[in-house]
């Protein structure tokens, strides 16, 4: 257990809806990151918020939207899904606000598959 | 824009001989450089990492890898290959490293790593 937490595991949804994706971090960090995994485009971060405030933009869609509660958990939001939205989506936490050289812990992701 | 090339999508060595994943980045100052690595229906875990100081990095579960500034690169080694290291490899950059604004990582396509008995 990386101390990242993330539910759902699975998610199955039809297109044209919306969901949301939740992340624990791990106690005491404060930075939030959120990635995408897909066979076509691999690993892409799309956000990250530190305390509360977005710090980051990746290759976030206009449809997805997130946000970090002032309990530190952040939520993801996919809506007006399409069939290419089927991937992992991975949660990763840190301690710092300065980036991944400070350490990143990633949750075990939620899959989320379109039909 | 930083970007990540690993060569070869899957590398198949024997138990107990030498693993070599290779991973090659573009970036235009001197880069925060990472290895992960993700098992089956897991997140990613690190690897090793280099930031700055020595260019020889030694990592969990008995990997190395050696950032050449001249190469652009940064392969991952393993004297002896062990069945458990069956899992997906990833290298990545850090935007950071480039003065750039963004915190996130930039990710290779990943190798995956198989360990014929």
């Amino acid at each position: 257990d990386s101390g990242v937490t993330q539910t759902p595991k699975h998610l199955i949804t039809a297109t044209g809806q919306r969901v949301t994706l939740r992340c624990s971090p791990r106690s005491g960090d404060l930075s939030v990151y959120w990635y995408q995994q897909s066979l076509d485009q691999g690993l892409q971060f799309l956000i990250q918020y530190y305390n509360g405030e977005e710090r980051a933009k990746g290759n976030i869609l206009e449809r997805f939207s997130a946000q970090q509660f002032p309990d530190l958990h952040s939520e993801l939001n996919l809506s007006s899904l399409e069939l290419g939205d089927s991937a992992l989506y991975f949660c990763a936490s840190s301690a710092q606000v300065g980036g991944p050289e400070y350490g990143y812990t990633f949750g075990s992701g939620t899959r989320l598959t379109v039909v | 824009a930083q970007s990540v090339t690993q060569l070869g999508s899957h590398v198949s060595v024997s138990e107990g001989a030498l693993v070599l994943l290779r991973c090659n980045y573009s970036s235009s100052v001197p880069p925060y450089l990472f290895w992960y690595v993700q098992y089956p229906n897991q997140g990613l875990q690190l690897l090793l990492k280099y930031t700055t100081g020595a260019t020889l990095v030694k990592g969990i579960n008995g990997f190395e890898a050696e950032f050449k500034k001249s190469e652009t690169s940064f392969h991952l080694t393993k004297p002896s290959a062990h069945m458990s290291d069956a899992a997906e490899y990833f290298c990545a950059v850090s935007d950071r490293g480039s003065g750039g604004g963004a915190d996130g990582l930039t990710f290779g396509k990943g190798t995956h790593l198989i360990i014929q008995p």
